[in-house]
């Protein structure tokens, strides 16, 4: 069962403008969220995250969205740049003792043209 | 702080055959993870392990897999009796404290022929 859902594949944006890349999640008792940027032949590399208990979260160019009622987040990268061009996931955890087991989407591909 | 190594980068092995592949994590880390991510898809969790106790399974992890982490720093994840299913990248990633991302290595990726 897919908890974690990406629905776009790939995503093409002209550089400057501002990318948004979606997520939605079906398990309520997610309370942690992260996005990881992945260029080609290297692991994941963790961008920014959110705590349930935030609606937002700011981090330079990057700025993740919670809704919960709506079990969406959403990542928006302005202004976007040819570097950013890279595979996107977003993940989300809930917290059982003092474990974090990370369900993750099956990734956007952004591709900022130049 | 070198980050989260693997090796090998990359295994081509024959159907049947046994395969290991280590992950060396930030030395400071005692929470190590195992991750498989096939095309298309992204990283689905195996195994965790908090110093050299390991704590969690996932279904995925048939009889065919073990891990280890004998003195809670390096980790080896051995495949038995590979299969073609099994080809994918796998990915080992670190982490200090609950509750924060993980800093995950480059993966090693198996192919199964």
């Amino acid at each position: 069962d897919q908890q974690v859902k990406q629905n776009s594949p790939s995503l093409s944006v002209q550089e400057g403008r501002i990318s948004i890349l979606n997520c939605d999640y079906t398990n309520s008792m997610f309370d942690y969220f992260l996005w990881y940027k992945k260029y080609p032949a290297e692991g994941p590399t963790f961008l920014i995250s959110i705590s349930s208990i935030k609606d937002k979260n700011e981090d330079g160019r990057f700025t993740v969205f919670l809704n919960k009622s709506a079990k969406h987040l959403s990542l928006h990268i302005v202004p976007s740049q040819p570097g950013d061009s890279a595979v996107y996931f977003c993940a989300a955890s809930a917290t059982l003792n003092n474990f974090n087991k990370f369900y993750f989407g099956s990734g956007t591909k952004l591709n900022v043209k130049p | 702080d070198t980050g989260v190594s693997q090796d090998p980068r990359h295994k081509i092995t024959k159907r049947g055959q046994n395969v290991t592949f280590r992950c060396d994590p930030i030395s400071e880390h005692n929470r190590l993870y195992w991750y498989r991510q096939t095309l298309g898809q992204g990283p689905e969790f195996l195994t965790y392990f908090q110093n050299e106790a390991q704590l969690e399974k996932s279904r995925l992890l048939s009889d065919r897999f073990s891990a280890e982490r004998p003195k809670g720093s390096f980790s080896t994840l051995e495949i038995q009796r590979t299969e073609q299913g099994d080809s994918a990248m796998y990915l080992c990633a670190s982490s200090l404290a609950a509750g924060r991302g993980y800093t995950f290595g480059s993966g090693t990726r198996l192919t199964v022929v």
